[in-house]
């Protein structure tokens, strides 16, 4: 089975543009988590998408949203881009979506704000 | 809320020795899960062990093993006969019960295993 794909894998972005990042869950997995990375704050829960519903979100801005397709692909944006948006963004894809269920990491976009 | 800590920022070890990994937490929930993920250089993050809160054996894979301090809330990692390829920054992480996958994660303790 092929893993979870993110893509791009590299971004580079100017402040107050915005930006949309890709992620392909395993297949048969419904669930679909993003998480930022950054050196300052570590790893950082954005929020879940199960079944094309937003089931839990993190404590971010409005500027960062999100969705899921039928397929469970799942697709964040980020509006009105700023320095600290800078990170590694990475999802990971679940069966179920259960707090139980083992989370399957992308290899992440790494996005740079300039 | 619920933290996770990890008080040991780097951490070093010879090949084929025994090294261990210290991870605490905090909250108020009875049931939880906790995990260890690996993540090398090249970024993708990999899980390595976890533990359920309510089963009180601790959790081995191979050359993995955890210390599982319920009433402590420490969540230990002992890596035994270290290879090179164990090199990578190491996250323990926290998710209770019924909280979907939103997984709270200690800050990383980077991880060197010298020849």
């Amino acid at each position: 089975k092929a893993g979870v794909t993110q893509t791009p894998r590299y971004l580079i972005k100017t402040r107050g543009q915005q930006v949309t990042l890709s992620c392909s869950p395993i297949s048969g997995h419904r669930s679909v988590s993003w998480y930022q990375q950054t050196p300052g704050q570590g790893l950082q829960f954005l929020f879940e998408y199960f079944s094309e519903t937003q089931r839990n979100k993190g404590n971010f801005p409005g500027r960062f949203s999100g969705r899921q397709f039928s397929n469970s692909r799942s697709e964040m944006n980020v509006s009105t881009l700023e320095l600290g948006d800078s990170a590694l963004y990475l999802c990971a894809s679940s069966v179920s979506g259960r707090s139980a269920d083992t989370q399957y990491f992308g290899p992440g976009t790494r996005l740079t704000v300039l | 809320a619920q933290t996770v800590t990890q008080s040991q920022p780097e951490m070093s070890v010879q090949e084929a020795e025994t090294v261990t990994l210290s991870c605490t937490y905090d909250t108020s929930e009875s049931n939880y899960y906790l995990f260890w993920y690996k993540q090398p250089p090249s970024r993708q993050m990999i899980l390595v062990i976890r533990q359920e809160a309510y089963k009180q054996q601790n959790a081995t894979e191979n050359r993995f093993s955890v210390n599982f301090q319920k009433a402590a809330k420490s969540f230990s990692l002992k890596i035994s006969d270290s290879q090179l390829g164990d090199t990578a920054m190491y996250f323990c992480a926290f998710i209770y019960n019924n909280a979907g996958n939103m997984l709270t994660f200690g800050g990383g303790t980077r991880l060197m295993v010298k020849p």
